[in-house]
């Protein structure tokens, strides 16, 4: 099983609402991605998590809040989002060996619209 | 800020052509380059990771080498099938800290 599944496929909420967004990969790997991708511009890295443990935050605001609760399992909650937040979300995994350098697993990313 | 750019930003082609895009990264730190297939309303897909310097990975009729003394990588594909329409990712990993830094696609039409 090399699939990396993402719930929901399609979200559209409120600037006061809560919601979250779920990823999650049975290939027994132990480093997670969350990336954002807006039209016409190459994915951009949020967050890492190896051995669920945060190990890089790249300067994401704090209306976005990841979560690893377990190896397989990984969360993105988000609130008092903005417009511009609108994008596509995707998660990856990786095998996290030495220095992480190994293929990433991608999965179809949720379509997430903000009003 | 790590740039990485590649060429063309979009290719139509007929059906059986060969091409080959490009991708140009910073040399400096090089730890990894990435290479992912895009369909839309699909998963990135993982084509090839490349580390050594001369490398050559190839996977079918799609191949790929790395120059990492003057940053950059060249994607083939020979015999293009319309199947291939896609955008093509190349991703620069510098240092082994997890980060990949995307480049904007080359976006692939293999028209019948």
């Amino acid at each position: 099983d090399t699939e990396v599944t993402q719930t929901p496929k399609h979200l559209v909420m409120g600037m006061t609402n809560k919601k979250s967004l779920k990823c999650e990969q049975h290939m027994g790997h132990r480093a997670m991605y969350w990336y954002k991708q807006k039209a016409k511009k190459p994915p951009e890295l949020m967050f890492v998590y190896s051995y669920e443990k945060l190990s890089i935050n790249e300067s994401v605001p704090s209306r976005f809040s990841p979560e690893c609760p377990n190896s397989s399992l990984l969360n993105l909650h988000l609130h008092a989002l903005q417009p511009e937040d609108s994008a596509l979300y995707l998660c990856a995994s990786s095998q996290a060996g030495v220095g992480g350098g190994e293929t990433q697993y991608f999965g179809p990313g949720t379509r997430l619209l903000v009003l | 800020i790590l740039n990485v750019e590649q060429s063309p930003q979009s290719l139509h082609v007929q059906e059986g052509d060969s091409t080959n895009f490009t991708c140009s990264f910073p040399s400096s730190n090089f730890y990894a380059l990435h290479w992912y297939r895009w369909e839309t309303a699909k998963s990135p897909e993982a084509l090839f990771v490349m580390t050594l310097n001369g490398d050559e990975k190839k996977k079918g009729r799609i191949s790929a080498t790395l120059n990492t003394k003057e940053g950059y990588s060249y994607l083939y594909i020979k015999g293009s099938q319309p199947e291939d329409s896609a955008t093509y990712l190349c991703a620069f990993m510098r240092g082994s800290n997890y980060k990949l830094t995307f480049g904007k696609g080359t976006l692939l039409t293999v028209n019948p």
